[in-house]
């Protein structure tokens, strides 16, 4: 049973638009979640994550909010770039508890045209 | 290097065949994580080492896998007698302490079996 879902399997947008990421979990127990962005043939980047105590975090054209009671959280790209064209993973685990691993969705390819 | 090196980047091994994947995790790094992406799916957790001891292998798939970290740096990830679903990219993952977010990843290896 998967924990870190990702329903959308691919977003295509127009340069200079928004886009926007969607996950859900269905562990409450999770209280820290990260993105990570992934182009072809290289590692998972991280790219921003959030903490279970805000509902809201922002790192330049990146922004992630989190709904708790909701179990979701979301990814927004304003603009977006052709540079952003990649695979977004979302990961949820357990902050500061030693060892503990990712648990990963299975992506959204983000597809950005200029 | 500043990041987290991995090798071969691409093996290709015949069924029943041994290999060994390599990872040399960001200088200092204590937490070291092993993990396994098919395709199409996001990665998935085989084991983890603080320093040398290997702390938790609980995703290990079979008896066949086997992980290494001797001197609690460079790793190696072992799989005896290859089977053609153990055609995947395996990832390593490092954090600087016991419980640190991110984790920061190599590049993978692409492991494929005829």
């Amino acid at each position: 049973d998967q924990q870190v879902k990702q329903n959308s399997p691919s977003l295509s947008v127009q340069e200079g638009r928004i886009s926007i990421l969607n996950c859900d979990y269905t562990n409450s127990m999770f209280d820290y979640f990260l993105w990570y962005k992934k182009y072809p043939a290289e590692g998972p980047t991280f790219l921003i994550s959030i903490s279970s105590i805000k509902d809201k975090n922002e790192d330049g054209r990146f922004t992630v909010f989190l709904n708790k009671s909701a179990k979701h959280l979301s990814l927004h790209i304003v603009p977006s770039q052709p540079g952003d064209s990649a695979v977004y993973f979302c990961a949820a685990t357990f902050f500061n508890q030693a060892g503990t691993a990712l648990i990963f969705g299975k992506g959204t390819t983000l597809s950005v045209s200029s | 290097g500043a990041g987290v090196s991995q090798s071969p980047r691409y093996k290709v091994a015949k069924r029943g065949q041994d290999v060994a994947l390599r990872c040399d995790p960001i200088s200092g790094h204590v937490s070291l994580f092993w993990y396994q992406q098919a395709l199409g799916q996001g990665p998935e957790f085989l084991t983890y080492f603080q320093n040398e001891a290997q702390l938790d292998k609980s995703g290990l798939p079979s008896d066949r896998f086997f992980a290494e970290r001797p001197e609690g740096s460079v790793s190696t990830l072992k799989i005896q007698r290859t089977q053609q679903e153990d055609s995947a990219v395996y990832l390593c993952a490092s954090s600087p302490g016991t419980g640190d977010q991110p984790q920061h990843f190599g590049d993978g290896t692409r492991l494929s079996i005829l």
